[in-house]
């Protein structure tokens, strides 16, 4: 079945710095992935649209300067949190369509970032 | 946009009982709803989907219901066992539009 690997599973960084990640289709091409947030014990929060090639959409709220999205293949999305404070720290999964289901959607393993 | 409510937030129930989890969606023209479980600081699985021209979707113990009219579809879970103990999250989708809309999330445990 179509898999999505998300990495890394688990990241802590300081305060001020940047990470990125990445999120692979594995086995299907996914001109569109989306990117959510979640906090503990919350649900997911679509933060923004990745399409290949063009400029990602996001969500209202959602800073686009401090969360960058980049698609430049039809396998990889990226997305950097730019300058993390600690109140970015959350769970962060992306997803693309392919898989089961009749319009399947099959989730990345998930970051968990902790800034400290 | 899509505002996708669920309840309840955290379900208790006896092995061997049925769970019952409700969500409610404001959009209209959504019609694609699939029912996610996620463990504890895992992605969330597709677990059941159904499209608005279906009422009812079963799959061995769990079923999900449509009603468009009143914009509302339920997951079923029946002979609980331990194992389906996790966070359910509904969403709805234009299907066309791609984009899921999640509900907060339900918190089912079941007691051996």
């Amino acid at each position: 079945g179509a898999v999505v690997s998300q990495h890394p599973s688990w990241v802590i960084c300081k305060s001020g710095t940047s990470v990125k990640i990445e999120c692979r289709s594995l086995d299907f091409q996914a001109t569109t992935m989306f990117w959510y947030r979640q906090f503990p014990k919350q649900s997911l929060m679509l933060m923004a649209t990745s399409n290949e090639g063009s400029k990602a959409t996001y969500e209202q709220g959602v800073e686009k300067d401090k969360f960058l999205i980049n698609h430049a293949s039809l396998t990889l999305s990226t997305l950097t949190v730019t300058s993390a404070h600690p109140e970015d720290s959350s769970f962060y999964i992306c997803s693309a369509r392919g898989g089961t289901g009749l319009y399947g959607y099959t989730f990345g393993s998930g970051t968990r970032l902790t800034v400290v | 946009g899509e505002n996708v409510e669920q309840h309840p937030s955290t379900l208790s129930v006896q092995e061997g009982d049925s769970a019952v989890i409700k969500c409610t969606y404001s959009d209209s023209a959504s019609n694609y709803f699939p029912w996610y479980k996620q463990e504890l600081g895992k992605r969330p699985q597709l677990i059941i989907d159904i499209r608005s021209n279906v009422g009812e979707k079963k799959d061995q113990r769990i079923a999900v219901t449509l009603n468009k009219t009143a914009k509302h579809f339920s997951l079923h879970i029946t002979e609980t066992q331990p194992e389906d103990s996790a966070v359910y999250f509904c969403a709805a989708s234009k299907i066309a539009g791609n984009q899921f809309y999640f509900g907060t999330g339900t918190s089912l445990t079941v007691i051996p």
